[in-house]
């Protein structure tokens, strides 16, 4: 069954580092997110992307947030310079009749 | 934005008892989705209702969607411990953009 897969499971970096989550959708699907979740907190939307572009973002998708499909297979989240408040799972989900999500990365920000 | 709320938040069972998770919203959805997750893993999706009125089943899971596409239930008859883990709704919106709960924890003691 195809899934979709996110690298690097833990990632530690220290504060005001940039570091570049990765996430490869299932093949057919078109539509790509990622979202956001706090220990213990909701599900939060960042950003969607289709057709190479963002279609939506939350306001949480800051200047400091950058999303790309670089070589038609990852979809990655790049943060540019890591503040504290950015210690979450990362989740990258993809949609097609459904939305499916990734395992996830669980960032820490020292 | 469109919320959708969660409830209860926390629920602790027997095992055997039967349970029912409320999503309500004030707004509509082109469809919901409702997910279970486990502890630093990514949300594994249960079903997608897309139908005013629309039940759907799965073993012991039973989920109905609202006639008006604002609400939607889970019910879980002869709960086990294995159910245990937290359970989100979302809801699809506007441009495919999902807007998520803040999810029911829920414990089944053996």
């Amino acid at each position: 069954e195809p899934e979709v897969t996110q690298t690097p499971s833990h990632q530690v970096t220290q504060m005001g580092q940039e570091v570049i989550l990765r996430c490869v959708p299932i093949s057919n699907h078109l539509y790509f997110y990622w979202y956001r979740q706090i220990l213990g907190q909701k599900v939060e939307f960042l950003v969607s992307f289709y057709n190479n572009e963002i279609s939506e973002k939350s306001e949480i998708f800051d200047d400091q947030f950058s999303v790309e499909r670089p070589d038609g297979s990852n979809f990655t989240l790049k943060i540019r310079s890591t503040k504290l408040e950015d210690s979450a799972m990362y989740f990258c989900a993809t949609y097609g009749l459904a939305q499916f999500f990734g395992p996830g990365t669980r960032l820490t920000v020292l | 934005t469109q919320l959708l709320e969660q409830s209860p938040q926390f629920l602790s069972i027997q095992e055997g008892e039967n349970l029912t998770v409320y999503c309500n919203s004030s707004s509509v959805f082109s469809s919901l989705q409702w997910y279970r997750q486990e502890p630093g893993e990514g949300p594994v999706l249960l079903v997608t209702v897309v139908t005013g009125g629309e039940v759907k089943k799965l073993k012991r899971l039973t989920f109905q969607f609202g006639d008006a596409r604002k609400d939607s239930s889970l019910h879980i008859t002869a709960a086990q411990p294995g159910d245990t883990g937290l359970y989100l709704c979302a809801g699809e919106g506007n441009f495919n953009k999902f807007y998520f709960g803040s999810g029911t924890k829920l414990n089944v003691k053996p």
